[in-house]
């Protein structure tokens, strides 16, 4: 069982709706990162928090909004998404952001969009 | 960007074989990881290397830090079916000024037949 915990597991949505993805871990991990990842591809970086604060974008699209309410919980909120935003969202984190540490993944929340 | 060969792609192997796969960068890395990920799951973390020359295996398993710090490889010995899967290996750039950030090779698809 992973240490890191994505909900929900599936999300289909409407290009119109609002939801948001979950992301927790209790292991006191300072770093946060969300991953997008298509069918047998490499995940692509997101998003990267380092204690509570974003550090990096990977420029992002604004239809996706990540917020990190404290050091254990990240969210992914989601509005006004296309068909290709249709992906596998995973959720990671590490001790720091520095690299070194490495990065334990969820298992992800499989996303499809109407 | 920095960007990783993973190699081979794909492989097609009897149960019972010897796995080898690699990735190779055009820069220096301070990291390497190697990551396996199944069908509906996130990538699980297999070794993770932080010096040149580093050997380490876990069970089966062995990687090593090329001693030019620009690739590592991955072998799997005696390999099984529940060895099946998509393997990344991943690492950090030396150079690299965006902390946290992972670069991921593309990717090597196993599957083994009993």
């Amino acid at each position: 069982d992973t240490e890191v915990t994505q909900t929900p597991k599936h999300l289909v949505m409407g290009m119109t709706n609002k939801k948001s993805l979950k992301c927790e871990q209790h292991m006191g991990h300072r770093a946060m990162y969300w991953y997008k990842q298509k069918a047998k591809k490499p995940p692509e970086l997101m998003f990267v928090y380092s204690y509570e604060k974003l550090s990096i974008n990977e420029s992002v699209p604004s239809r996706f909004s990540p917020e990190c309410p404290n050091s254990s919980l990240l969210n992914l909120h989601l509005h006004a998404l296309q068909p290709e935003d249709s992906a596998l969202y995973l959720c990671a984190s590490s001790q720091e952001a520095t690299g070194f540490e490495p990065q334990h993944f969820g298992d992800g929340t499989r996303l499809s969009i109407l | 960007g920095q960007q990783l060969n993973q190699s081979p792609q794909s492989m097609f192997i009897q149960e019972g074989e010897d796995v080898s796969m690699n990735c190779t960068s055009s820069s220096i890395f301070n990291t390497w990881l190697w990551y396996k990920q199944d069908p509906g799951e996130g990538p699980v973390l297999l070794i993770a290397l932080y010096k040149a020359g580093e050997l380490t295996s876990n069970g089966r398993l062995t990687a090593q830090f090329g001693t030019t710090r620009k690739d590592s490889f991955l072998n799997i010995s005696a390999s099984i079916p529940s060895d099946v899967g998509i393997y990344f290996c991943a690492g950090r750039d030396a150079g690299g000024t965006s902390y946290g950030k992972l670069t991921f090779g593309q990717g090597t698809i196993l599957t083994v037949h009993p």
